[in-house]
């Protein structure tokens, strides 16, 4: 069965240090989002990602956040200088524009920032 | 804003027991409703969804009414089993956009 995958599963970074995290969505999906998950906090939507441009953004999403779809394979989600507060479980997500709303999620990136 | 409420977990049950997980929303218009589960170690899989009232939504013996006026979407089971412990995730989205909102979600420890 076709799966999301997210690499690393597992991320360590300093403050103020730029990271990448890196999701392999379905390939036939068109829509790819973000969501993060602080520790014993809700999901929280960040962004969504569709025709090579954002499509929806949260209060979350501001200008340290950027995603971009590099190749035909690739969604990625950058943040450019971390700080502490982005320490979160980050999930990938795709969908088929055919089924709507159903999201399919990936294992996530926990994403330490010392 | 939209919001959604769940019970606070853990829930531990004796398999075979009957399960309910509360979920409340609030939100403008007719969203769509949505149980995710979260098996360790994996992500969120759809479990069932609803996207107009009075529908109920079902999948491996879980089922979910959205009751549009107590703006409930509970979760139920009639007789859970071990391999259903997991992390379950009521959520929504607004009508016309995809961007889901989540509770806080309620794990779920079934004992043999």
């Amino acid at each position: 069965e076709p799966e999301v995958t997210q690499t690393p599963s597992h991320q360590v970074t300093q403050m103020g240090q730029e990271v990448i995290l890196r999701c392999v969505p379905i390939s036939n999906h068109l829509y790819f989002y973000w969501y993060r998950q602080i520790l014993g906090q809700k999901v929280e939507f960040l962004v969504s990602f569709y025709n090579n441009e954002i499509s929806e953004k949260s209060e979350i999403f501001d200008d340290q956040f950027s995603v971009e779809r590099p190749d035909g394979s690739n969604f990625t989600l950058k943040i450019r200088s971390t700080k502490l507060e982005d320490s979160a479980m980050y999930f990938c997500a795709s969908s088929d524009e055919q089924v709507s709303y159903e999201q399919y999620f990936g294992p996530g990136t926990r994403l330490t920032v010392t | 804003g939209n919001s959604v409420t769940q019970m606070e977990g853990p829930v531990t049950l004796s398999e075979e027991a009957f399960l309910t997980i509360n979920c409340t929303y609030t939100a403008t218009g007719y969203p769509s409703l949505f149980w995710y589960v979260q098996y360790p170690g994996e992500g969120l899989q759809l479990l069932l969804k609803a996207t107009k009232a009075d529908d109920k939504g079902s999948n491996k013996g879980f089922e979910a009414t959205y009751r549009k006026e107590t703006t409930s979407f509970h979760l139920e089971k009639g007789s859970v089993q071990v391999s259903d412990s997991a992390v379950y995730f009521c959520a929504l989205s607004k009508t016309g956009r995809r961007a889901l909102t989540f509770g806080s979600g309620t794990r779920l420890q079934v004992q043999p």
